[in-house]
């Protein structure tokens, strides 16, 4: 079973919809969770941490089920500039980070 | 705001040559870390640095491969005779603290071999 599963998508929305897509991970011992976003060829950028309560940044809203083990990420109000593959990465009592293959989200106008 | 910097953004290599990554960490950052990206597949974890010692590796870093901080900024990372399919993306990143710290990577270096 693999560490961090996603559905690869992709996700094709209109500008201004909602989108949302989740992930599940194997390791219940898993401590840290972000979302981070990777462009075509560039490096994975932090888009945001994911808290147990769950949290919001912007338009941005993530929710973590320790029982499930599985993390979501919505996203309101959708932008071109929001196209991305959305990488739900996980981390235990070590060092690494363990990444899922990622979510390709486009934006169309 | 502090980013973390590698250079050189590509290098092109012929098999069994070796080469050197490198890497400048956000300044105040101590933990390290070292990640590939092999064209269409996930990021993956190659080996993590503290205190001037490896703190965790992956099957993949094998002997082949190496890190060193060779002076209060750079973090290397060599590896030896490469192989075809050592060509992909190799990501440094760094962060303030150990487990559940935040991970800030750097633009990449990919490397080709040929």
């Amino acid at each position: 079973r693999k560490e961090v599963e996603q559905d690869p998508g992709p996700f094709n929305v209109p500008e201004g919809a909602t989108v949302a897509f989740n992930c599940t991970y194997s390791n219940s011992a898993s401590q840290s969770f972000f979302w981070y976003r990777q462009d075509c060829r560039k490096e994975p950028k932090l888009l945001m941490s994911v808290y147990s309560s769950g949290n919001e940044d912007g338009r941005f809203t993530a929710q973590l089920n320790r029982a499930s083990q599985y993390i979501s990420l919505l996203i309101r109000d959708s932008k071109l500039s929001d196209s991305a593959t959305y990488l739900c990465v996980v981390n235990g009592y070590d060092y690494k980070l363990s990444f899922g293959a990622g979510t390709t989200v486009t934006v169309r106008a | 705001e502090p980013e973390v910097t590698q250079t050189p953004s590509h290098q092109v290599t012929q098999m069994g040559q070796e080469v050197i990554l490198r890497c400048v960490p956000i300044s105040n950052h101590l933990y390290f870390y070292w990640y590939r990206q092999i064209l269409g597949q996930k990021v993956e974890f190659l080996v993590s640095f503290y205190n001037n010692e490896i703190s965790e590796k992956s099957e993949i870093f094998d002997d082949q491969f190496s890190v060193e901080r060779p002076d209060g900024s750079n973090f290397t990372l060599k590896i030896r005779s490469t192989k075809l399919e050592d060509s992909a993306m190799y990501f440094c990143a760094s962060s303030g603290i150990r487990t559940g710290g935040e991970q800030y990577f750097g633009p990449g270096t990919r490397l080709t071999v040929t």
